[in-house]
């Protein structure tokens, strides 16, 4: 079946620091849909991005990931970290063909630092 | 538009108990999902329902754990017996369909079983 690889559990980081966040996915499908999710310490966890297009970069909120299927690999980057990107990143995949189901990957929390 | 509500927030179980969580999805959505939520597993699916069919119910988790979708705007998670490795934080979720892949999360209950 579909899975997703978020292979850092914890990734620390000072302000101002690049952040990546790797994912990469497994599905039989040509066209799957890719997702980042966001979960702030008590609050509801959050779409942040999605794409089905392939090497095109999408962005939003100062965070961007390009989906490569060559690689199925889709990462999250931002150029600068800031102390309120603190927080739980889901990657998620969907295939499109198990009515609107999506399967998350483990997670990867993010803690930046001053 | 209210989003998703999940009740109770918390809840204290002692082992052999039944708890049922509660869930209000968005107006409208038409898919729901259950979720359990833990630091090894990320986020595990439990349930998931298309215009309150039962779409898919989780392998691992249909021994103890029975989700219903009564009305479009209900549904429950029942878990009979508990056990303490069901501690989690469940959260529900549901998603508008057609092109939008993107799920809305409630804030989750955290159960602590004893």
């Amino acid at each position: 079946g579909d899975s997703v690889t978020q292979t850092e559990g914890l990734v620390t980081l000072t302000e101002g620091l690049p952040v990546m966040l790797n994912c990469t996915y497994q599905t039989i499908y040509s066209n799957p849909f890719l997702f980042w999710y966001v979960h702030y310490l008590n609050e509801s966890p959050r779409l942040l991005l999605k794409s089905s297009t392939d090497n095109k970069r999408t962005e939003h909120q100062g965070f961007h990931a390009t989906l490569h299927k060559s690689s199925s690999s889709f990462h999250l980057q931002k150029s600068s970290a800031q102390l309120s990107d603190s927080a739980l990143y889901y990657c998620a995949l969907s295939s499109g063909t198990g009515g609107y189901k999506v399967v998350f990957g483990s997670g990867t929390r993010l803690l930046v630092s001053p | 538009d209210a989003g998703v509500t999940q009740t109770p927030r918390h809840e204290v179980a002692e082992k052999g108990q039944t708890i049922i969580l509660k869930c209000e999805p968005v107006s409208g959505h038409n898919d729901l999902f259950w979720y359990r939520q833990t630091k090894i597993q990320g986020l595990e699916l439990l349930s998931y329902f298309r215009s309150k069919s039962l779409m898919e119910d989780g392998g691992a988790f249909k021994d103890r754990f029975k989700a219903e979708m009564l009305n479009s705007s209900f549904s429950t998670l029942k878990i009979q017996p508990t056990e303490p490795k069901d501690s989690a934080v469940y959260l529900c979720a549901s998603s508008p369909g057609g092109s939008s892949y993107e799920q809305y999360f409630g804030p989750g209950t955290r159960l602590t079983v004893l």
